[in-house]
């Protein structure tokens, strides 16, 4: 069973829109994180969440905002879409040093 | 900053040859940093292969290995001969121990096993 889970697979959103990434974790890891990855890339660190609480956030756009309604829940809502915000989008948790990370969710802004 | 570099793909090699795909890394703002290799099959996410937090110590999984070398700053991972099933895409990455869980990744590698 998948214990990172991440929804939807695939997201395809016009210029302008607002969406939201779900992940849910059943790890039971008290910290979880975003990441990026575009085109060509390396993935790139974007939030860092430990007990429901920001603890780094590395993306200078205020478009990205997580959201922790649960210990095992991150998701990250993106409004005011771009073209340049298509990526795929990997959550991940941990407990200790040692990040998991989910499938990831492919975005595709048009 | 931090940063990671590893072999540009893609790397392809015969089914039973040896591999090796370099990653140095440069960890200006961490004084000892955790190194890990992921890899990411076909279809699937990031799944970790392997990982070192002592200097000078070597991790191993899945055939795979890789030392962790801090003269060099380098982290290459190795495997003795390889299968068409290691067809994917390998990330170094270094994180730092201190509570700072921010991962600094390479840009992956494509491995390509042919018959």
């Amino acid at each position: 069973d998948p214990k990172i889970i991440q929804k939807p697979k695939y997201l395809v959103a016009v210029t302008g829109s607002e969406k939201i990434l779900i992940c849910e974790q059943y790890l039971g890891h008290n910290a979880m994180y975003w990441y990026r990855q575009s085109a060509k890339k390396p993935l790139e660190f974007m939030f860092s969440y430990s007990y429901q609480k920001l603890m780094d956030n590395q993306t200078a756009s205020s478009r990205f905002q997580p959201q922790s309604s649960k210990k095992n829940h991150l998701d990250l809502q993106i409004t005011a879409l771009k073209p340049d915000d298509s990526a795929t989008y990997f959550c991940a948790s941990s407990q200790q040093d040692t990040q998991y990370f989910g499938p990831g969710t492919r975005l595709l802004v048009l | 900053g931090d940063s990671v570099t590893q072999t540009e793909g893609p790397v392809t090699v015969s089914e039973s040859e040896s591999l090796i795909i370099n990653c140095t890394y440069s960890a200006t703002s961490i004084a000892y940093p955790n190194l890990f290799w992921y890899v990411r099959y076909p279809g699937e996410g990031l799944q970790l292969l392997l990982k070192v937090i002592t200097a000078g110590q070597k991790g191993s999984s899945r055939g795979f290995e890789a030392t962790y070398n801090k003269e060099t700053t380098s982290f290459h991972l190795q495997k003795a001969s390889v299968q068409e099933s290691d067809s994917a895409v390998y990330y170094c990455a270094l994180g730092d121990n201190t509570g700072n869980y921010k991962y600094v990744f390479g840009a992956g590698t494509r491995l390509k096993v042919i018959a």
